[in-house]
């Protein structure tokens, strides 16, 4: 079956580092990839997709790349705030039959100043 | 805006009492997801829905039940709750589709003391 698999945490930054959380996938057919991203105490919002090969997703400052030939999708941020602290999951959309959602395990990301 | 909405946000219950976690969304949307948020973060999916009268169990066996009599609301109820069923409770929808992102109510935070 699908499957997300991605850089465990806890992740500690200093305010502007730069940020990559890795993302890696099994799926069938041509999913379609997601980030979402939860502030404490909210529900998950959409942070940014792609849906094909080589699409390039991006939002506020993230960005990550739909990178078939090694099934990955890693987020990055060339510079992180005290407000990017949350935590981030990756997920997919199936290529086929249901297309059934599945969601990576999540990883917490804390900035510090 | 994601119109999608949780009630309650928090709920402080008694061992053996009846509760229903409500959710409605107003997009149209034709799947509907309930998912259980443990500490670690990780999402497990525990009822969804594809339409009026379709309900499916998820990964994570729950003894929570679900309904869906109409478009716009997916409802779960736990008949006797209990300390182990203390969590955050997320529902989601989405529209049909490969390419379709999921958006997530704000969640109910449930304590059964």
């Amino acid at each position: 079956g699908d499957s997300v698999t991605q850089m465990e945490g806890p992740v500690t930054l200093s305010e502007e580092a730069f940020l990559t959380i890795n993302c890696t996938y099994t799926a069938t057919g041509y999913p379609s990839l997601f980030w979402y991203v939860q502030y404490p105490g909210e529900g998950l919002q959409l942070l940014l997709k792609a849906t094909k090969a080589d699409d390039k997703g991006s939002n506020k400052g993230f960005e990550a790349t739909y990178r078939k030939e090694t099934t990955s999708f890693h987020l990055e941020k060339g510079s992180v705030q005290v407000s990017d602290s949350a935590v981030y999951f990756c997920a997919l959309r199936s290529g086929a039959g249901s297309y059934q959602l599945t969601f990576g395990k999540g990883t917490k990301l804390s900035v510090i100043p | 805006e994601a119109d999608i909405y949780q009630t309650p946000r928090y709920l402080v219950i008694g061992t053996g009492k009846k509760i229903t976690l409500e959710c409605s969304q107003t997009m149209g949307h034709d799947k509907m997801y309930w998912y259980q948020q443990d500490p670690g973060m990780e999402l497990h999916l525990i009822h969804y829905s594809y339409g009026v009268n379709s309900t499916e169990k998820g990964d994570l066996s729950s003894e929570s039940t679900v309904s869906r009599i109409r478009t716009e609301h997916f409802p779960l109820t736990l008949e006797s709750a209990r300390p182990s069923h203390t969590s955050q409770y997320l529902c989601a929808s989405s529209a049909s589709g490969r390419t379709t992102e999921a958006f997530f109510g704000q969640g109910t935070r449930l304590t059964v003391v």
